[in-house]
Formats: structure tokens, C-alpha cells, sequence
């Protein structure tokens, strides 16, 4: 069984451009959780999807931080226009409903 | 809300040695309690997992048990490799509409030299 997969590995982009970020969860899996890790901090929750609804995005840091899962199935984190401070580690996560998570590789982002 | 204390890091160690890392939590209710683990260049992996107060987790040589009465996981192995070297999370999750919510500790890197 394929795990939960990234997409890019490493961004680096200049201070005002636009991300985009992909994650695609286990299959069956309709719980889809994004995280971040801020250089030498904990990794903090930003939102969470069940199928395609937001649950949760108590964590979103701004208005620059749009995520969609059209469809229920894969999930895009887009940030417009970047800061430096969103330079970290973007995990994504996936669980069936009330299971423990399975977390992809990350995506590296560094902003210039 | 929840949170989770962690040893400061970086530890750095010998080979062949004894390894704890310290893990105190707050929380409300009866939370799950994890230790994840990510090696260089790659993504965090599941280490081990207690569900209830006493429970031992406990996967290639490592170890926590889920002390309530401390709130404490602290993560141990009586004797490192190399290839432990890793950054090591400690974490809580709770139950919130029926779905679980993950605290993270800042993590702890661990250095593991022959």
C-alpha cells in the first residue's frame, strides 16, 4: 500500500511569489491533515480536511494560506504572495476516521 | 489546550549507550500518546504509541510507557546505533469530533557517533 506522497520535495522561491504544495493521502483515507515546522519549532497543526470539507483550519497562520481537496481525494496548500516566515517543513497526514496518522515526507519550503 | 515538553536537544551520544529523552504533556481528557521519528531526508515515521494510562509502546529497542500520574512518555533504549541518529517528536493526540488532533513537541535531535 502506497503511503501518503509530497509534491515537491524542495521549493525555493523569492519573497512574493506563489506555491503550491500537493499531497496525496492513503487511499480510503478521508481524514487529511496539514502541518508545519518552522525552523527548530514544534510542528504545528494548520488545518484539517474530512473528504472534502474543511473540519478545522484553526491553524491557518493567514489569509495568504489557501488550501482545497476538490474531490475528497488529493489536497493543494497554496501560499500567495510567500513571506519569509513561511520558510519550514509542510507535512501532510492522512487517517481513516478517529485512527492514528500517517504522515508523508514534507515539503521544504524556502522563501527568499 | 494541549501541549507537549521535550527535552532540548541536540543529544549526542555514543554508540552502545543508554538513550532517554524526556517527554511531560498537558492535556484534557485521555489523550494517545506517540513518538515520532524522522531520519535525515526523509518524512516522520511512527515510532510507537500508547493508547491508556500504563500502556508500554515499544518498536526496535525503543520504549515509552504512559505515566499519568506524571504526565510524562519518556522515550528510552539501552543501547543506540548509528543509525538511530535522527530528530525524535514526541506527540499527543485527542479526540475532537471524532477525529484526533496532534500535538507536537519541538523535537529532540539525537546524534549517534561510533
Amino acid at each position: 500500500e502506497a503511503g501518503v506522497t509530497q509534491f515537491p520535495s524542495h521549493s525555493v522561491i523569492e519573497k512574493g511569489q506563489t506555491v503550491t504544495l500537493r499531497c496525496d493521502p492513503i487511499s480510503g483515507h478521508d481524514n487529511l491533515y496539514w502541518y508545519r515546522r518552522v525552523m527548530g519549532k514544534e510542528i504545528k497543526f494548520l488545518l484539517h480536511f474530512v473528504k472534502e470539507s474543511k473540519q478545522d483550519e484553526s491553524g491557518m497562520p493567514n489569509n495568504r494560506f489557501l488550501a482545497e481537496r476538490t474531490g475528497g481525494t488529493y489536497s493543494t496548500l497554496k501560499v500567495q504572495p510567500a513571506e519569509l516566515e513561511d520558510s519550514g517543513v509542510y507535512f501532510c497526514a492522512s487517517s481513516p476516521r478517529g485512527f492514528t496518522q500517517y504522515f508523508g515526507p514534507g515539503t521544504r519550503l524556502t522563501v527568499l | 489546550g494541549n501541549s507537549v515538553t521535550q527535552m532540548e536537544g541536540p543529544v549526542t551520544l555514543s554508540e552502545e549507550a543508554f538513550l532517554t529523552i524526556n517527554c511531560t504533556y498537558t492535556a484534557t481528557g485521555y489523550p494517545s500518546l506517540f513518538w515520532y521519528v524522522q531520519y535525515p531526508g526523509e518524512g516522520l515515521q511512527l515510532l510507537l504509541k500508547a493508547t491508556k494510562a500504563d500502556d508500554k509502546g515499544s518498536n526496535k529497542g525503543f520504549e515509552a510507557t504512559y505515566r499519568k500520574e506524571t504526565t510524562s512518555f519518556h522515550l528510552e533504549k539501552g543501547s543506540v546505533q548509528v543509525s538511530d541518529s535522527a530528530v525524535y517528536f514526541c506527540a499527543l493526540s485527542s479526540a475532537s469530533g471524532g477525529y484526533q488532533k496532534v500535538t507536537f513537541g519541538t523535537g529532540t535531535k539525537l546524534q549517534v557517533i561510533p
